[in-house]
């Protein structure tokens, strides 16, 4: 059974880094069929996908245009884990933080549990 | 404003047949597969619909799905109050090379 469990901060301050990691279990970040994702839901923007890790010989990332420029998911594999950093945020950014694995040919099968981040000084 | 379309409620008693729609492009619905999400109240999105009409294990064959061209739909037979919730469709868009989402629908069970 997969498991992702979430951790970081839920108070960052605005023009500040919003970091965030996803522990994996039950699957390896290394895997060749899956894609490790992070996603935001928000009143304002609804469910908005962020950006992806995956491992196909070697690494590769996308991201939303939304958060280009802001965004950095890396995976780290000895911890089987990956991480979601989003710079210089925003009251916008404000949201329900969630990572989530792709399973190719079955979509986000897996999720987090969220972090709600707030952006206040 | 989302890429995909959606209706952003949706109401049905009991019993009955409910259908929310999603509406997209050449890009996306017209040419990936659809998945469809359900979120309760202070829940993450479970997975409901994927490849357009595949349910995984364990979700009740009250769910199904369809596409035709650029849109697509959920349906939700025999509605039940525990099927209250927001409901997103989603796909991947070749042009934007990201995944996109629909806007979600809540659907209220009266």
């Amino acid at each position: 059974q997969v498991q992702l469990q979430q951790s970081g901060p839920g108070l960052v301050k605005p023009s500040q880094t919003l970091s965030l990691t996803c522990d994996i279990s039950g699957d390896s970040v290394s895997s060749s069929s899956a894609a490790w994702n992070w996603f935001r839901l928000s009143p304002s923007r609804g469910l908005e996908w962020l950006g992806r890790t995956r491992y196909r010989s070697k690494w590769y990332n996308d991201y939303a245009v939304s958060v280009k420029g802001r965004i950095s998911i890396n995976p780290d594999t000895p911890k089987n884990k990956f991480s979601l950093q989003l710079n210089s945020v925003t009251p916008e950014d404000m949201a329900v933080y969630y990572c989530a694995r792709d399973q190719s040919g079955y979509s986000f099968d897996y999720w987090g549990q969220g972090t709600l981040v707030t952006v206040s000084s | 404003q989302s890429v995909l379309t959606q209706p952003p409620s949706a109401s049905g008693t009991p019993g009955q047949r409910v259908t929310i729609s999603c509406s997209g492009s050449r890009y996306n619905i017209g040419s990936q597969a659809v998945n469809w999400f359900q979120r309760l109240p202070g829940s993450a999105p479970k997975l409901l619909i994927y490849q357009s009409n595949q349910r995984p294990s364990g979700v009740p064959d009250r769910f199904s799905g369809s596409k035709s061209g650029t849109s697509a739909s959920l349906a939700i037979s025999g509605l039940q109050s525990e099927d209250e919730a927001d409901y997103y469709c989603a796909a991947w868009d070749d042009s934007l090379n990201a995944w996109v989402f629909g806007g979600g629908t809540k659907l209220t069970v009266l």
